[in-house]
């Protein structure tokens, strides 16, 4: 089983100035790690994942995230943010082996400020 | 990119009828479909995982006689809402995942669902 946490629920960030999203997970086993947007009223869209290889990644709109084994952690960047970044942001986890359900984090709503 | 639809994009219905949502895989054969749903300000959580041909598998507390899950093509699968309440209203999302293994699923953009 897995688990994961994002600690913040809401995040306010002026525009064009960077931000983070922090994103824990826990399990038992080797991990796939995602990303994910959803914009109100819309599913949800990648970002980016991490299967294996180097643990920072690069998504679209400029993202990117760091996956820390020893911290179990796999932090949301941006370095410098946008209006349309306005979203809720998910976290995502499952496990590397097979058809194995994903498992969300509560979400992180980004909210950017003019 | 691959792209899930889904049909209707909201919908209304009265207490005590039924309602299908359809979710359809439009460029890829989707062999594992799964449904999700969202409850306001909260995260997704999984309902059930569907394979082509064979029975869902629900996740614990989901009362499988009521959301009836059919995955009859690797194009499509869908979700019956049975005799509706208003506590069934929420947001329903499908997503699917083809032959190249799950490590991404394509998601739908939804279904809002109110029962009145």
């Amino acid at each position: 089983a897995q688990s994961v946490t994002q600690l913040d629920s809401q995040v306010p960030v002026f525009e064009e100035a960077p931000v983070e999203l922090r994103c824990n997970y826990s399990s038992s086993v080797s991990v796939y790690l995602f990303w994910y947007v959803q914009y109100p009223n819309q599913g949800l869209q990648l970002l980016l994942k991490y299967l294996s290889g180097s643990t920072l990644v690069k998504g679209i709109n400029g993202f990117e995230a760091e996956f820390n084994k020893s911290q179990t952690s796999f932090h949301l960047r941006k370095p410098s943010v946008h209006i349309s970044d306005t979203a809720e942001y998910f976290c995502a986890v499952r496990g590397s082996g097979g058809y194995q359900k994903v498992t969300f984090g509560t979400g992180t709503k980004l909210q950017v400020i003019p | 990119g691959a792209v899930v639809s889904q049909h209707p994009s909201w919908v209304i219905c009265k207490s005590g009828t039924s309602v299908k949502i359809e979710c359809r895989s439009l460029d890829f054969q989707a062999t594992t479909m799964f449904w999700y749903r969202q409850f306001p300000k909260q995260s997704l959580m999984l309902m059930a995982t569907s394979n082509e041909g064979s029975k869902a598998t629900y996740e614990q507390g989901v009362e499988k006689d009521k959301f009836l899950i059919n995955h009859a093509s690797l194009t499509l699968s869908t979700l019956t809402v049975t005799s509706a309440h208003p506590e069934d209203s929420s947001f329903y999302i499908c997503s699917a995942a083809g032959w190249g293994g799950v490590d991404e699923q394509y998601f739908g953009p939804g279904t809002r669902l109110t029962v009145t």
